[in-house]
């Protein structure tokens, strides 16, 4: 079973930063948070991972609370191609058998004009 | 960027007959899995393959679902006797000690 909970769904206006909740308060010590993007019938695409610090890469940046148990995942300018849906999956991190993961419902992100 | 490739991208077949999933993982990726998502419905988990074994399986992967790695590069997904309810998307996906990557994936029909 899932380990997180999202919002079912969620708009942005084209060009305003996209802010995606996660909570996933049932995280171990040594779980990281992924966030993947599917869309429509593509394969799944990794956004960013965290353990505990706030991340930034080229696509997105993840602010995970100081006690771990909630996320969020930003995308700064959203633009009409990030409408997808957002998984937020924890799981197994560096040196481990990380073992699979476990998607949710995630959030539909619909990036509007 | 290294990525996953699966072929073919769409395949169709009659209830009954057998089929096989081609992967490419990640050329240094240790960790090979398999999941599928039937049409409208959550990314399901399947199997995963490490050191040319199965590591984990869920209650969907039964005897009709088989995994191997035949060489270097490969990884597959055998159905022996599809079913119509295989008919779904089915995403390969690798890792090395951390990040999962999927692939495309194959869109099965099953006739």
């Amino acid at each position: 079973d899932a380990k997180t909970t999202q919002p079912t769904s969620m708009d942005c206006a084209e060009g305003r930063a996209a802010n995606l909740p996660c909570n996933h308060s049932t995280i171990s010590g040594n779980e990281y948070v992924y966030w993947y993007r599917q869309i429509h019938s593509q394969g799944p695409q990794y956004i960013i991972h965290g353990l505990k610090n706030n991340e930034t890469n080229e696509m997105a940046s993840l602010i995970i609370t100081e006690d771990r148990k909630s996320s969020t995942l930003i995308l700064p300018h959203a633009t009409l191609r990030d409408t997808a849906v957002y998984y937020c999956i924890v799981r197994g991190g560096l040196n481990t058998n990380a073992g699979k993961s476990t998607f949710g419902d995630g959030t539909t992100l619909t990036v509007k004009p | 960027e290294p990525e996953v490739t699966q072929t073919p991208s769409h395949q169709v077949t009659q209830m009954g007959q057998e089929v096989i999933l081609r992967c490419v993982p990640i050329s240094n990726h240790l960790y090979f899995y398999w999941y599928r998502q039937i049409l409208g419905q959550k990314v399901e988990f399947l199997v995963s393959f490490y050191n040319n074994e199965i590591s984990e399986k869920s209650e969907i992967f039964d005897d009709q679902f088989s995994v191997e790695r035949p060489d270097g590069s490969n990884f597959t997904l055998k159905i022996r006797s599809t079913k119509l309810e295989d008919s779904a998307m089915y995403f390969c996906a690798s890792s090395g000690f951390d990040t999962q990557y999927f692939g495309p994936g194959t869109r099965l029909t099953v006739l």
